[in-house]
């Protein structure tokens, strides 16, 4: 079956660089969410979307823009990186209501 | 704020049954209790989740007590491969996931 595939794997950025993640949703899914994963933490709401719109926000930085696009692809930009954006992140879809499936993550490092 | 509680860790011998208990005392009419869990830094991985009755798939059994202001995961035969974090969640239906703290369930050989 298919799964919720994130790109990169891994990225390594220098401080104050920007970054995108990609996330492309199981087919059908109209609902995309993105979250955050520091190190030893739990994952952290950053911002969702239902059929191309913003449907919620969460404690998402200013820095941090996202979208998603015609054919439910979203993309999370991240700018003026800072040390402490180093973590996982995760993508997850669903066909809303229902459960969410998430991603396996990126793991961005800022050096 | 959090809308649950759980004890941080959990031990269970393989093979034996693990019974994680969740609080959410708060709870309100519409909202269904969910769980997932985490295996190490993987994306979280749905469980199960219920409205008021109990709940049963191929991976698990959710007990919710009549009040529904607790909830029991039910691991019935727990392997090395079940050690994670798991989280318990209230929400509805078509809302994000707010993470808690969850369980650290460790599995023991």
């Amino acid at each position: 079956a298919a799964g919720v595939i994130q790109s990169p794997r891994h990225l390594i950025k220098e401080k104050r660089e920007t970054a995108t993640l990609k996330c492309y949703p199981i087919p059908r899914h109209d609902t995309v969410y993105w979250y955050q994963q520091g190190p030893g933490q739990d994952p952290q709401f950053l911002i969702s979307f239902y059929e191309k719109m913003q449907s919620d926000k969460g404690s998402i930085p200013d820095r941090f823009s996202a979208q998603q696009f015609s054919d439910y692809h979203s993309e999370l930009n991240m700018s003026s990186l800072e040390l402490g954006d180093s973590a996982l992140y995760f993508c997850a879809s669903s066909p809303r209501p229902e459960k969410l499936f998430f991603g396996s993550g990126t793991q961005l490092s800022v050096l | 704020d959090a809308k649950t509680t759980q004890p941080p860790s959990m031990d269970c011998a393989e093979g034996r049954a693990a019974n994680l208990p969740c609080n959410h005392s708060t709870i309100s009419g519409n909202e269904y209790v969910y769980w997932y869990r985490q295996i190490h830094s993987q994306g979280p991985q749905y469980i199960i989740h219920g409205l008021k009755n109990n709940e049963t798939n191929e991976m698990a059994s959710l007990i919710i007590t009549e009040d529904r202001k607790s909830s029991t995961l039910i691991l019935p035969h727990a392997t090395l491969r079940d050690t994670a974090v798991y989280y318990c969640i209230v929400r509805q239906r078509d809302d994000k996931i707010i993470f808690g703290k969850g369980t650290r369930l460790h599995i023991l050989p």
